[in-house]
């Protein structure tokens, strides 16, 4: 799985438009971009993938540049809710069953929301 | 529809007992996975399974057990618990195949603490 570059935290105001990135340029033509959340102590929690188009769900947006090298999640209006660690996450779509077959969490970025 | 069920949610063990995690899923999900996460660290995969009777390795498995013999059951065995394994497990699954695969579903944790 291609290796992904998050910043390790990052500030955003309530209300705003909370733009989290993530470098991934050694990603594959047949490699996705899965993107999850954790709240303190809670499970992770997906919040959305694609592979080249951008996309959109009721909790995010999700945009990849042209050349797949990184993405942005966007969360339209950030509330003190969306504090959590967000996780960049680029793999395969399918289980090999090669050996440690599952997703890598990295440190992942932590999103503070100021009121 | 309940999901991803982890008990028990609290465990305090000896050093040397013996004890089984357990997880449910009622999504008829093929891969069911379990991460450990220790303090400021990000999730580590333990074991995963994509279908009954089917089990493997993941990053970190020393010290741990684990069997499929039904689709919604997928249980962690410490056989021999030590302080190195004081940890939240978490237990996760998804389908196999898109657009499903990748897209975890993680139960609520079960903090476990060895003394």
């Amino acid at each position: 799985d291609a290796k992904t570059t998050q910043p390790t935290s990052m500030d955003c105001a309530e209300g705003r438009a909370a733009n989290l990135p993530c470098n991934h340029s050694t990603i594959s033509g047949n490699e996705y971009v899965y993107w999850y959340r954790q709240i303190h102590s809670q499970g992770p929690q997906y919040i959305i993938h694609g592979l080249k188009n951008n996309e959109t769900n009721e909790m995010a947006s999700l945009i990849i540049t042209e050349d797949r090298k990184s993405s942005t999640l966007i969360l339209p209006h950030a509330t003190l809710r969306d504090t959590a660690v967000y996780y960049c996450i680029v793999r395969v779509v399918y289980y090999s069953g090669g050996g440690a077959d599952g997703l890598t969490f990295g440190k992942g970025t932590h999103l503070i929301i100021q009121p | 529809n309940a999901g991803v069920t982890q008990t028990p949610k609290f465990q305090v063990l000896k050093t040397g007992q013996s004890m089984t995690l357990q997880c449910a899923q009622d999504m008829n999900h093929e891969y069911m996975s379990w991460y450990r996460q220790d303090p400021g660290m990000g999730l580590r995969l333990i074991h995963y399974s994509v279908g009954a009777g089917i089990t493997d390795q993941g990053e970190v498995p020393n010290g741990y057990n684990v069997s499929r013999s039904t689709t919604e059951d997928f249980p962690l065995r410490l056989l021999s618990a030590a302080p190195s394994q004081t940890s939240v497990y978490f237990c996760a699954s998804s389908s196999i195949s898109a657009p499903g695969a990748n897209v975890l579903t993680f139960g609520a944790g079960s903090r476990l603490t060895v003394l």
